[in-house]
């Protein structure tokens, strides 16, 4: 049963920095790995997209990177801004029917 | 063009009650996805609809949870004689048609469900 992980459960760092979450998945028979950005209250907004014949994909300050053999995925942010401050879920895709999400990671970017 | 829109957005009811959530996909979606987020927990897969079909529902709890889609209007998950451990924020996901292990899940602003 694919299980996703995320590390650290939460990170403060201050403006400025740049800073890499990290996800693991324990089945590497995946379609696709996506990373999201969930606001208190909110819903989810999807942040990029990785095929798992890709190694990784880039949006503006965001860039994450897929090794689907170790079964490991990370989402770079540069240069933080307090905007950034959220809940970051990563999901794997096993099949067409759903999501495996992780438990997120929750940023706080102090000015 | 409007994003997945779920309705009501906040749904208080009391033990025994029957709750209602509705769900209406992007426009040109026809795949539809229901999760639960419970306090302090990921989200977990519930149900996966196309229209007038349940394509897979492994991950709904046996009793007294159904979810539809119907030919016209919205999709509906319905939770009869509600627990206190329902009480979770609910969210819908769309997709468009094709071939659906590769497209993105679009989500809405989820329903959060208290239970009194």
């Amino acid at each position: 049963k694919q299980e996703v992980t995320q590390i650290p459960a939460a990170l403060s760092v201050p403006e400025g920095e740049n800073l890499v979450l990290n996800c693991s998945f324990t089945d590497s028979a995946i379609y696709n790995l996506q990373w999201f950005r969930q606001d208190p209250g909110k819903g989810l907004t999807s942040l990029l997209l990785i095929q798992s014949s890709q190694r990784e994909q880039t949006s503006g300050r965001l860039n994450a990177s897929l090794d689907k053999s170790s079964g490991r995925s990370t989402l770079y942010i540069a240069a933080s801004q307090p905007g950034d401050s959220a809940t970051y879920l990563c999901a794997v895709r096993t099949g067409a029917n759903n999501l495996f999400f992780g438990t997120g990671t929750r940023l706080t970017v102090i000015p | 063009n409007a994003g997945v829109m779920q309705n009501p957005r906040h749904l208080v009811r009391r033990r025994g009650q029957e709750a209602r959530l509705r769900c209406s996909p992007m426009k040109g979606h026809s795949h539809v996805y229901w999760y639960r987020q419970l306090p302090e927990e990921g989200l977990k897969f519930m149900v996966y609809l196309q229209k007038e079909n349940i394509i897979d529902e492994s991950g709904m709890p046996k009793e007294r949870f159904s979810a539809e889609f119907p030919k016209e209007g919205p999709s509906i998950l319905r939770i009869q004689q509600v627990v206190r451990g329902d009480s979770a924020a609910y969210f819908c996901a769309s997709s468009p048609p094709g071939a659906g292990e590769n497209q993105p899940q679009h989500f809405g602003d989820g329903t959060r469900l208290s239970i009194l």
